[in-house]
């Protein structure tokens, strides 16, 4: 069975600071997909990025990178010049080649403070 | 505008009275499934849908019924809840072999 771990419940970081969110997950498949959904106040989930697991580079979107390691099955997220709009619960999801089913992390709530 | 939409928002409702919660997307998604969010678990699949009449159940079914008639709905129904199961429930659609699921805003029940 495929599990998603998220090891920080809670994490904090300065405004214009960098944070690494952390994510492992285990699955014996070879093909599948890495997703970060961040959760605001307003409960909506909103997709941050994805990595597919064939690609060696790591995904970016503007603020927001991922460092991918296969081999260890982790898959952080890193955000950068943090903005007091990125307060948010961030979820790692997992999902592979074989059907649409995702996986979840516990998650990790973050605070931006000013 | 693409979406996925649920009904009602916010429910409370006493133990045994049944309810449905509405779901639907406007995307032509084959894939449709209900999570259930609760502190410190994360998401957890309820039921999921590959498509029209195809239905199975996910990490959680207990307590749940849901039915897919047509392609854009996928209602949730809880024939007699139970206090352990207020929770955050989201419905997720798909395009098949589209490997992003898009959310809808969440229906926060409570049952007493």
């Amino acid at each position: 069975a495929q599990t998603v771990t998220q090891s920080q419940p809670e994490m904090s970081v300065q405004e214009a600071e960098t944070v690494t969110l952390s994510c492992t997950y285990d699955t014996s498949e070879n093909n599948y997909y890495l997703f970060w959904y961040k959760q605001p106040p307003s409960r909506q989930m909103i997709l941050v990025i994805r990595q597919e697991a064939y690609k060696q580079q790591n995904a970016t979107e503007n603020r927001f990178s991922v460092n991918f390691q296969k081999a260890a099955k982790s898959f952080s997220l890193k955000i950068s010049d943090s903005q007091l709009g990125d307060t948010a619960m961030y979820f790692c999801a997992f999902m592979t080649d074989l059907n649409n089913d995702m996986r979840f992390g516990a998650g990790t709530r973050l605070t931006v403070k000013p | 505008e693409a979406q996925v939409t649920q009904n009602p928002r916010y429910l409370i409702t006493v133990t045994g009275k049944k309810l449905t919660v509405t779901c639907s997307q406007n995307m032509n998604h084959e894939y449709m499934s209900w999570y259930r969010q609760d502190p410190g678990l994360g998401l957890r699949q309820i039921y999921y849908s590959m498509n029209v009449e195809v239905t199975d159940k996910g990490d959680v079914p207990e307590g749940y019924k849901v039915s897919r008639k047509e392609k854009r709905n996928f209602p949730l129904i809880l024939e007699s809840p139970s206090p352990n199961q207020t929770s955050l429930y989201f419905c997720a659609s798909s395009a098949s072999g589209v490997r992003e699921q898009y959310f809808g805003p969440g229906t926060r029940l409570t049952v007493t």
